[in-house]
């Protein structure tokens, strides 16, 4: 079945005890992305890539980092979280980032940072 | 500023009556507009999209370049559309969507 999936789905964590929140697509995408959504605020892109080694900031880059070896993996993330980086995140894949695509995305991953 | 406003928190109507939803943006360029929904416990997903300009479960939405506006329409609402639904903009490919806040959409029989 063509998905994104994400791991965990939800995690418990500590301020300062580095994270990773998975990504995996299995439908040969060159575009992915991670959004953040909050009550109030929707969802706000955090990074995106276009194709392996090509990632780029979104609206709050901030307290994150991204990486893109492989096309199918884009994995988020956090060297030292702290609690206003509770949310909860959503990857995203299309297949090269045009507006005329689907954009697929995964089942969301909560995080809470204590 | 690329910006996307949805002014309704909760919208809430009786099956058959007719829903709009409201979206307005402000982007200085040609936009390109999209309607995203997500059901309870699934994933968000695409609705439509103003360059398809196309109907999908009885949903349409016209973009407005003058009131800059992209309110999605449904003459008759169905319970089984009570959902999340989110606007997003976009200045040129997925490169950087932006989203409204959202908007719950609750049909009561």
């Amino acid at each position: 079945e063509a998905q994104v999936t994400q791991n965990p789905r939800y995690l418990i964590t500590v301020t300062g005890k580095k994270l990773t929140v998975t990504c995996s697509q299995n439908m040969n995408h060159e575009y992915m992305s991670w959004y953040r959504q909050d009550p109030g605020l929707g969802l706000r892109q955090i990074y995106y890539s276009m194709n392996v080694e090509v990632t780029d900031k979104g609206d709050v880059p901030e307290g994150y980092k991204v990486s893109r070896k492989e096309k199918r993996n884009f994995p988020l993330i956090l060297e030292s979280p702290s609690p206003n980086q509770t949310s909860l995140y959503f990857c995203a894949s299309s297949l090269s980032g045009t507006g005329y695509e689907k954009l697929f995305f995964g089942s969301g991953t909560q995080l809470s940072v204590l | 500023a690329q910006r996307v406003t949805q002014p309704e928190k909760l919208l809430s109507v009786f099956k058959g009556a007719p829903v709009e939803l409201k979206c307005n943006y402000s982007y200085s360029g040609s936009p390109e507009l999209f309607w995203y929904v997500q059901y309870s416990r699934q994933r968000l997903q695409l609705l439509l999209r103003h360059i398809s300009r196309e109907s999908i479960k009885g949903f349409t939405a016209d973009l407005n370049k003058g009131e800059t506006s992209f309110h999605l329409k449904k003459p008759f609402a169905q319970e089984e559309d009570s959902a999340m639904y989110y606007c997003a903009l976009s200045g040129g490919g997925y490169n950087k969507l932006i989203f409204g806040a959202g908007t719950r959409l609750a049909v009561h029989p």
